[in-house]
């Protein structure tokens, strides 16, 4: 069945530190690919999608490209800060589904 | 826009004892979903709904476990019994249009259940 892997965490970074949180998927065709993030006590939020081969999606300074040949969909940003601490979770949604399936989800922690 | 609303935040039970959870979705989002998401865990999919009836119910424990959205419109996720591992939080979600469309999905604040 599909299924998503993330980098184990924590992970902990001063502030303005470069990050990279590693997805990786297991899928038959071509699923779309999110990146979700739950701050404490909160709800999970969408933080960017790309839906198909080659697709990068961005936003608030994150990045992520969709990466079919090593089924990969790592998150990056270039400078954290300390609001982004939070549990980033990377999903999949298969063709023609609704449901998400979600990887274990990575704790990111930023000191000022 | 308000967003997907749920009742209550939080809910500390006995084992074998039973809850009810509750879930507002968007107005005008036809599709709901229920997750559990157990403490170092991703989200699962326990139950998904498009308007009234069940999409997918197939990793819903259905001898403690049920759900219901009698109108299309709120929904109620109950267990009985619980058992100790329903500890989790309990996420609903909703979104646009129908079962296979291509809408994101808004997450409400979620549910944390504890069993003792």
């Amino acid at each position: 069945g599909d299924s998503v892997t993330q980098m184990e965490g924590p992970v902990t970074l001063s502030e303005e530190a470069f990050l990279t949180i590693n997805c990786t998927y297991t899928a038959t065709g071509y699923p779309s690919l999110f990146w979700y993030v739950q701050y404490p006590g909160e709800g999970l939020q969408l933080l960017l999608k790309a839906t198909k081969a080659d697709d990068k999606g961005s936003n608030k300074g994150f990045e992520a490209t969709y990466r079919k040949e090593t089924t990969s969909f790592h998150l990056e940003k270039g400078s954290v800060q300390v609001s982004d601490s939070a549990v980033y979770f990377c999903a999949l949604r298969s063709p023609g589904a609704q449901k998400l399936v979600f990887g274990q989800g990575t704790r990111l922690t930023i000191n000022p | 826009e308000a967003g997907v609303a749920q009742s209550p935040r939080y809910k500390i039970i006995e084992k074998r004892q039973s809850v009810a959870f509750w879930c507002n979705p968007i107005s005008g989002h036809a599709t709901l979903y229920w997750y559990q998401q157990i403490l170092g865990q991703g989200p699962k999919l326990l139950i998904q709904f498009q308007n009234n009836g069940v999409v997918d119910d197939s990793q819903l424990p259905k001898d403690r476990f049920s759900a219901e959205r009698l109108k299309g419109v709120d929904s109620t996720l109950k267990i009985q019994p619980a058992k100790l591992e329903d500890s989790a939080v309990y996420l609903c979600a909703s979104s646009l249009g129908g079962p296979y469309s291509n809408q994101p999905q808004h997450f409400g604040d979620g549910t944390r259940l504890s069993i003792l």
